[in-house]
């Protein structure tokens, strides 16, 4: 069936470097991807999405890469910070209407000072 | 604005017992969802709903009922609690407009251990 899945489960960088969390999806009539964090005890936070006519998008510290010809997605994380530190999921949505979302496992970043 | 509030945080059943997770969002978004998080794993999709009086399975939807009379609300029942449905469960909301992201807001969670 179709999924969502992530190549590491912990990822550990020192402060300051760049991060980069990937993810495998299989679906290729895949049109949307989202990226999440998850702090410990709280519910996923929206960081940055990205659609399938795009390549790249940029936020603040933050870029996400989309290779539809291996479907691949990835998430830099630019001069890594302990409140990075958290977990993070791909999401992809699905069809079939009402925006439902498919999420990854997800990769624990862990930030070493 | 308050966005997607959970209650209760945290709770203990006992096996065979009934609960309702409550969840209620006051950013007039049409759809709204619950999932569920098992330890270390990803969230699975109990049930969702495009608008009042509307809701469809999602994954995972065995042992559970929603019911959607508001905009605001999407309620989470659990009928006979079994240790499987020991978890934590996220309710989200978000926008159907396709102009903007569909990036879901979350409540903090329900952390639910049947024993």
């Amino acid at each position: 069936g179709e999924s969502v899945g992530l190549h590491l489960p912990t990822l550990s960088v020192q402060g300051g470097d760049n991060s980069i969390i990937n993810c495998a999806y299989s679906n290729s009539a895949s049109d949307y991807f989202i990226w999440y964090k998850q702090e410990s005890g709280k519910g996923p936070q929206f960081i940055i999405d990205i659609r399938s006519n795009m390549d790249k998008r940029q936020g603040q510290r933050v870029t996400v890469l989309l290779n539809k010809t291996v479907k691949h997605l990835s998430l830099q994380i630019a001069a890594t910070q302990p409140g990075d530190s958290a977990v993070y999921f791909c999401a992809e949505k699905v069809g079939g209407g009402g925006n439902k979302l498919t999420f990854g496992t997800g990769t624990q970043l862990k930030v070493e000072l | 604005n308050a966005g997607v509030t959970q209650t209760p945080k945290f709770r203990i059943l006992k096996i065979g017992q009934s609960m309702t997770l409550q969840c209620a969002q006051d950013m007039n978004h049409n759809y709204m969802y619950w999932y569920r998080q098992d330890p270390g794993m990803g969230l699975k999709l109990i049930y969702y709903s495009v608008g009042a009086g509307i809701t469809d399975k999602g994954e995972v939807p065995n042992g559970y009922n929603v019911s959607r009379s508001t905009t605001e609300d999407f309620p989470l029942r659990l009928e006979l609690a079994a240790p499987s449905q020991t978890s934590v469960y996220f309710c989200a909301s978000s926008p159907r407009d396709r102009a903007t992201n569909y990036g879901y807001t979350f409540g903090s969670g329900t952390r639910l251990t049947v024993v």
